[in-house]
Order: structure tokens, then sequence, then C-alpha cells
């Protein structure tokens, strides 16, 4: 069973500061990895999509990589800012098609 | 451009009554899912759908019905509502990339 996880649950950090955030999952058999941004009471915003022959994608000032290999993703911000402030997903579709979500990390960037 | 569109937005039920969420995408695509999220959680998959006329169960079902008789439409039936199904659904749909409704929040009081 595909299992996703994201640490930390919760970061602060001054802004201006680059960060990561982390997902892991277990079974590397996966079409395709997905970052998503939620801001509080609404839906989900979709930031990138990699896929699995590739190794990362980077939009404006967010890039994300992946290590099928070793079950593991970041998503790198470079220059936070407190517009930034959400709570980031990542999702990883599995060979059945099903969307499989970590518990987020819930960001803070303080002005 | 409307995207993945869910009614209504919001809803209060009473324990024991019956409702249908609805989700509508004007994409073609073929992939649909339901799922709710708990209060700092993430997202649990309750249901989702290959395409009209397939479905099939997620991580948390019981309690729910789906049907999926066109591409377009997956409504998410809840049969005599309990407390515990007090929750935030999103319906999604996909061809490579997914996207989100902006979500139903239910309260089952």
């Amino acid at each position: 069973k595909q299992e996703v996880t994201q640490i930390p649950a919760a970061l602060s950090v001054p802004e201006g500061e680059n960060l990561v955030l982390n997902c892991s999952f277990t079974d590397s058999a996966i079409y395709n990895l997905q970052w998503f941004r939620q801001d509080p009471g609404k839906g989900l915003t979709s930031l990138l999509l990699i896929q699995s022959s590739q190794r990362e994608q980077t939009s404006g000032r967010l890039n994300a990589s992946l290590d099928k290999s070793s079950g593991r993703s970041t998503l790198y911000i470079a220059a936070s800012q407190p517009g930034d402030s959400a709570t980031y997903l990542c999702a990883v579709r599995d060979n059945t098609g099903k969307l499989i979500f970590g518990q987020g990390t819930t960001l803070q960037v303080k002005p | 451009n409307a995207g993945v569109t869910q009614t209504p937005k919001f809803r209060i039920l009473k324990i024991g009554q019956s409702m249908t969420l609805q989700c509508t995408q004007d994409m073609n695509h073929n992939y649909m899912y339901w799922y709710r999220q708990d209060p700092g959680m993430g997202l649990k998959l309750i249901y989702y759908s290959v395409g009209a006329g397939i479905t099939d169960k997620g991580e948390v079902p019981n309690g729910y019905n789906v049907s999926r008789s066109t591409t377009e439409d997956f409504p998410l039936r809840l049969e005599l509502a309990a407390p515990s199904q007090t929750s935030v659904y999103f319906c999604a749909s996909r061809s490579t990339e997914a996207f989100f409704g902006q979500g139903t929040r239910l309260t089952v009081v």
C-alpha cells in the first residue's frame, strides 16, 4: 500500500529565506508526483507536476525534484515571501490511477 | 473556463438525513475523485472513477456511494449522515495534471 509522508508538519521562516519541503513515498512504482498549495478555507491549487521519468520541474521561484529510487521529492522555494504562507501538499499517482496525498506542511513566512 | 465545480459550498445536515454532493467537470477528463479533509489533516480518498460507468473504493468509502453515468458528473451520496462525516469534501478530475473544486463544507449535527 502506497503511503506518503511530509516532513515537517509545520515550518516558520523569516521572509527572504530559501526553504525545502520534503515528501516521501513508500512504493517507487509511481506515474507522477504533484505539488499543491492550499490556502485556509480554500481548495487546492496545482503548483508543479513531475512525471516519473523526470528529475525536476521549475516554475518561477519554485523547483520540485523527484528521486523515484529513494522514494523522495522536495519542493524548493527561493526567497520566500509572506504570500507564500499556506499548506503545501504532495500527491503521488500510483499504477491503479489513485492520487494519494501526504498530510501537508503548513508554512508561515514572517515579514 | 469553469474547471471542476462543486455544489453546494456549505451544508448542515441532521443525523440520519441524506444528501448528494454534486461535482461536474468540463475538461473531458476520464479520472475523477472524491476526498474528505478533516481539520489539520491531508486528503483521504473516498471513491474514484476511471471513466463513465466505472467506480472504485478508496481508503474511506463506508457511508458513501457514488455513480458515474457521464464523463462530466461524479456525484457523492451520503446515506444516513453521521457526525463522523462532518468534513470538507473535495472533488477532483485529471488527465495528467489533477484539478480540484473549491470544496463542500459539511456539518452533521
